[in-house]
């Protein structure tokens, strides 16, 4: 089956600079990458996501890119702010009934 | 819209006593449900999925089961609880094309 390996586990960077959360899949048939952004005791909630049909995908602040070839996609996040201190959770799925693998998750802390 | 409903948000309940978490979606129909585990500080484990109602599949063995009587409900039971159970579950669902999961607000149960 599927397996997701997501890197680093912990994350701490300067308010204003940059982010960046890798993962890497193993079955070359998933599709659907989405990442999650969880809060202390909160439910995780979808914040971009990304096709195999798709390179890179951008939203405001956060982009993720995709490398087929190598299996690995990564979540970028620029000009960090405190409110985006969370754990980050990277996924892949394929087909059928659209399970979802997640990684092991990130905790990012942004540092004033 | 399509809302997800879970309760009760948290539960403690003494070894050996069975479990009954509920969940229910509205505003579509035919939706892929999903049963995760989190345990403390941890990543996101898929306990059992379902593509349509008696279309349960189980993805860790363990003292848990899952249930789809309705379309749109999905229950997780237990005849006797251990203290390796203890975690907060997330219910999830997902349309049938390739799409991120939202998940239910979670239920946090303590095992004691």
């Amino acid at each position: 089956g599927e397996n997701v390996e997501q890197h680093p586990s912990t994350l701490s960077v300067q308010e204003g600079d940059s982010a960046v959360i890798k993962c890497t899949y193993s079955d070359s048939a998933s599709n659907y990458f989405p990442w999650y952004k969880q809060e202390l005791g909160k439910r995780p909630q979808l914040i971009i996501d990304i096709r195999s049909n798709v390179g890179e995908k951008k939203d405001q602040r956060i982009a993720v890119t995709l490398n087929k070839t190598a299996k690995h996609f990564s979540l970028h996040i620029t000009e960090t702010q405190p409110e985006d201190s969370a754990v980050y959770f990277c996924a892949a799925s394929m087909g059928g009934a659209q399970k979802l693998v997640f990684g092991q998750g990130t905790r990012l802390t942004i540092n004033p | 819209s399509q809302t997800i409903h879970q309760w009760p948000a948290t539960l403690v309940q003494p070894v050996g006593s069975p479990l009954s978490l509920e969940c229910t979606v509205e505003g579509t129909s035919n939706p892929n449900l999903y049963w995760y585990r989190q345990a403390a500080g941890r990543g996101l484990q898929l306990l059992f999925y379902s593509i349509g109602i008696d279309q349960i599949s189980s993805e860790v063995p363990q003292n848990l089961s899952a249930s789809r009587p309705q379309d749109r409900q999905f229950i997780l039971s237990s005849k006797k609880l251990l203290l390796s159970d203890s975690g907060f579950y997330l219910c999830a669902w997902s349309p049938l094309v390739p799409y991120g999961y939202t998940f239910g607000s979670g239920t946090r149960l303590t095992v004691v």
